[in-house]
């Protein structure tokens, strides 16, 4: 089973600034099949990336994924009041689909 | 308008039994690999067990094998989660969740429902 981290637990930062979310895997994801979820409080995930930079649906552009490998990043640029909440790194490369523990991002 | 719909929720005394359902419209649900995923209160998400566009292949996570079965209704566009040997630490939100694309032997989940809440207590 792949075991996802994710860093930082918590994000403390201000609206327009920059928000960079670490996803960490013990071992190789398969062709980097890793996305990424958004999830407010009493809402279910929404999908916002999908293997290899791709934005799902209505997603804005300011979200961008990075890395390879073992190594992920989510990029919120100018951060907008709506983008505050939790967000997950999942791999779906091999079974089990294992999530990470998620990174909260606060408004400072 | 696409959407998921999970039922069955509720309160259960540890060991006992409980069946969630998760009825899907506006796709073709039978075209699509479909899973259920928890989450504890306060906690993170956790992926719980995954069947095939056909049935004919099921993924459980460790923590629910050989307690709770996932089957689907193809004929009723209906995933069904059947919970036995309940455990306090079964409580969780149980969200169903599509594969984003058909037929696709693995993928993201672009479609959730809205989930429903299972609370195994005394």
């Amino acid at each position: 089973e792949i075991v996802l981290t994710q860093s930082p637990g918590t994000l403390s930062l201000s609206p327009g600034e920059r928000a960079t979310l670490s996803c960490r895997a013990s071992q190789t994801v398969y062709n980097n099949y890793v996305a990424w979820y958004q999830q407010k409080p009493g809402q279910a995930p929404r999908l916002l990336i999908y293997g290899a930079s791709n934005r799902a649906t209505d997603v804005p552009d300011r979200f961008r994924d990075s890395g390879s490998g073992t190594d992920f990043t989510l990029t919120i640029n100018r951060l907008e009041p709506e983008d505050f909440a939790v967000y997950y790194c999942q791999q779906y490369g091999s079974s089990p689909r294992t999530f990470g523990q998620g990174t909260k991002v606060e408004m400072k | 308008q696409v959407q998921l719909v999970e039922s069955g929720g509720g309160v259960v005394q540890p060991g006992r039994s409980l069946r969630l359902s998760c009825a899907a419209s506006g796709f073709t649900f039978n075209n699509y690999g479909m899973h259920w995923v928890r989450q504890a209160p306060g906690r993170g998400l956790e992926w719980v067990a995954f069947l095939w566009y056909d049935g004919t292949n099921k993924i459980y996570a460790d923590s629910v094998k050989g307690r709770f079965t996932i089957s689907r209704d193809n004929s009723k566009n209906t995933l069904s989660l059947q919970m036995n040997s309940l455990r306090a630490e079964d409580t969780a939100v149980y969200y169903c969740a599509r594969d984003m694309r058909v037929f696709s032997p693995t993928d993201a989940f672009d479609i959730w429902g809205l989930g429903t809440m299972v609370t195994v207590s005394t």
